[in-house]
């Protein structure tokens, strides 16, 4: 078995900092996903990578950075937080048509 | 634009009862149907899912029953538990994408009552 962690598990910011989220798997999968959950809406996908330094958009793109440097690790950046803003990322990975999460950081903007 | 709905945010059921939970989508492309389950202060996992080429999946307590023409799905799960209260989230893939690209639901809060 494998695992996927996510750090830091939350996170307080000020409203215009820019911060970043960190993920790591060791299951070896190419495919890797960062999705945010907001209370009543699902999950929604920011970015995702097929492979090492791969990046693809997702529908909620605007407002983020991504980045694959390795095929374990994918981070993800909130380029300026909104003030109030509070969500959870979800970091993933994918083994044929499986997903496995990891347990989300929580980001709350003061 | 909200790709695949779930009908309630939230059912309550006692506990020995089956719980039902309805899912409906609108791109024709999707092939792959996922539930996930998610408790809190966890990550969703993997439950049960189902292709397009089949109209029902079973899985111990829990059935997925599909309808292609009416474009929608529903999760039943039978007798249930306590321990199934969770966070129940449908989703949908098109092949063609190889999967890469799923979609979620607004999930379903589900509160089994002992």
């Amino acid at each position: 078995g494998g695992i996927i962690t996510q750090t830091p598990k939350f996170l307080i910011g000020q409203e215009g900092q820019k911060l970043t989220l960190k993920c790591q798997q060791n299951f070896n999968h190419d495919t890797m996903y960062w999705y945010r959950q907001d209370s009543g809406k699902g999950l929604r996908l920011i970015y995702y990578s097929i492979t090492e330094n791969d990046l693809q958009k997702g529908d909620l793109s605007e407002g983020y950075d991504a980045s694959r440097e390795k095929k374990s690790s994918f981070s993800l950046t909130v380029t300026s937080a909104q003030k109030n803003e509070m969500a959870v990322f979800l970091c993933a990975s994918r083994q044929n048509t499986e997903v496995f999460f990891g347990k989300g950081t929580r980001l709350t903007v003061v | 634009q909200q790709q695949v709905r779930q009908s309630s945010q939230s059912l309550t059921v006692w506990e020995g009862e089956t719980a039902i939970l309805n899912c409906s989508y609108e791109n024709s492309a999707f092939d792959y149907f996922p539930w996930y389950q998610q408790f809190p202060g966890e990550g969703p996992a993997l439950l049960i899912a189902i292709r397009s080429v089949s109209d029902k999946k079973e899985d111990g307590r829990f059935t997925i029953f599909f309808n292609k023409r009416e474009k929608n799905l529903s999760l039943h799960i039978k007798d249930s538990q306590p321990g199934d209260s969770a966070t129940y989230f449908c989703a949908a893939s098109p092949a063609s994408s190889s999967f890469s690209k799923l979609v979620f639901g607004q999930g379903t809060s589900l509160s089994v009552v002992p």
